[in-house]
């Protein structure tokens, strides 16, 4: 089946600075990579998603590259705020329908 | 998107008892999945929730200790069986609709004691 594995565990930035969140995946019929913004005591809450068909997407101070030969997807926060501190997740999604698999979380925290 | 709502928002339990998480959708969606987050740790898949018929579970996750319902498009149970310590975790329900975007509950704090 799928593994997801996400790097760093932890991050630590200043107000202002970027914010880069990198996962490989192991299955190449994976098609569908969504990431997810978890704050304390809340479910998961979709922030972006990018399918195999396309390199990369932006939603203002959030984008996510696709690199589908290498089998790694990454998330980039530009001029990060205190309120972007979170647990953040990506996931893949392949040849069944819906059913994701997560990498393990990163604990983004941004200094004011 | 879909606004999914969960009851309860947490709960205490005895070992021994068995707990039933709902989850209510305001719309019709095509897919309902049921995952458990354990302290600390990330998203695992229990099972997918299908209408009028019985769920598909995931490795390690059996029917018996997690049987869910889905009586139609808009509201599934799942229920934790013969609760023991090492099922205090997050349990969160999502939907997914054409377009494969999973949109997730604010899920369901359990402590077994």
């Amino acid at each position: 089946g799928e593994n997801v594995e996400q790097h760093p565990s932890t991050l630590s930035v200043q107000e202002g600075d970027s914010a880069v969140i990198k996962c490989t995946y192991s299955d190449s019929a994976s098609n569908y990579f969504p990431w997810y913004k978890q704050e304390l005591g809340k479910g998961p809450q979709l922030i972006i998603d990018i399918r195999s068909n396309v390199g990369e997407k932006k939603d203002q101070r959030i984008a996510v590259t696709l690199n589908k030969t290498a089998k790694h997807f990454s998330l980039h926060i530009t001029e990060t705020q205190p309120e972007d501190s979170a647990v953040y997740f990506c996931a893949a999604s392949g040849v069944s329908y819906g059913k994701l698999t997560f990498g393990q979380g990163t604990i983004l925290t941004v200094h004011p | 998107s879909a606004v999914i709502s969960q009851k309860p928002s947490r709960d205490i339990c005895q070992r021994g008892t068995s707990l039933t998480i709902q989850c209510q959708v305001d719309s019709q969606v095509t897919m309902m999945f049921w995952y458990r987050q354990q302290p600390g740790q990330s998203l695992t898949l229990i099972a997918t929730a299908n209408q009028g018929s019985e769920a598909t579970y995931e490795s390690g996750f059996v029917i018996d200790k997690f049987p869910i319902s889905r009586p139609n498009l808009t509201f599934s149970t799942l229920t934790v069986s013969n609760m023991s310590p090492e099922d205090s975790s997050i349990y969160l329900c999502s939907d997914s609709g054409p377009q494969e975007t999973q949109y997730f509950g604010p899920g369901t704090r359990l402590l077994v004691l």
